[in-house]
């Protein structure tokens, strides 16, 4: 089957640093995108690796490993709005994604 | 600014009626596409579509047709409602290929209630 494995649920401080892992079975993977939703509101892309390795984007970064079918978003200097979910998911090529179940992030003062 | 538009934030339908979710993007996309999102399972893909009058099957189309009359507009279609459809229904749109088909850009969402 193809399915998508992250957490459930993360809780971290504002100013901290979390990573949020994400494992993938899928057939026909060409890449890993990341997407955060607010309660209420639309995904919106984060980030698309294609090749292992880490890709950074102001304080977000996101981490793919091929050999592994392993992948991570890394959320720097946590921010109170960065509370959300956030979602992993394999692209397929046609513009085809499969989701994880997503990750809800809560960040305290 | 790129947007999707879907017709609805809210609809209350009863079993067995003909539910039209509509929607439509201005960014020229030629891809779009149908998900349904349920706690705990993230986002179903139901249907997609490449082009004007294509359509393809995704993971969970049972129960469930779709309309591509233009190139911004596309419709998804419960032929019969039935209570286990209650779900949020998101719809997006991509570019058609190179690294712009790797970015979905979604609607806000139909929260769809079946009685």
């Amino acid at each position: 089957g193809q399915s998508l494995e992250q957490p459930s649920e993360v809780t971290a401080v504002e100013g901290a640093i979390v990573q949020i892992n994400c494992t993938y079975q899928t057939s026909g993977f060409y890449g890993l995108s990341w997407y955060q939703q607010h309660d209420g509101g639309a995904p919106t892309f984060l980030s698309y690796n294609a090749l292992d390795g880490l890709e950074e984007t102001g304080r977000f970064s996101s981490f793919l490993s091929r050999s592994d079918s392993y992948g991570y978003l890394l959320l720097q200097e946590l921010q109170m709005k960065d509370s959300a979910s956030y979602f992993c998911a394999a692209y397929r090529g046609g513009g085809k994604l499969i989701f994880g179940q997503g990750t809800e992030l809560s960040v305290k003062p | 600014d790129v947007k999707v538009t879907q017709s609805s934030r809210y609809l209350v339908k009863r079993t067995g009626e003909k539910v039209f979710l509509e929607c439509v993007q201005d960014m020229d996309h030629e891809n779009m596409f149908w998900y349904r999102q349920d706690p705990g399972l993230g986002l179903r893909l139901i249907y997609f579509s490449y082009d004007v009058k294509m359509k393809e099957k995704g993971d969970i189309p049972e129960g469930y047709s779709v309309s591509r009359e233009k190139k911004e507009r596309f419709s998804l279609i419960l032929e019969s409602a039935s209570t286990n459809q209650t779900s949020m229904y998101l719809c997006a749109s991509s570019r058609l290929s190179g690294r712009g088909d790797t970015e979905a850009f979604f609607g806000q969402g139909t929260r769809l209630t079946v009685v």
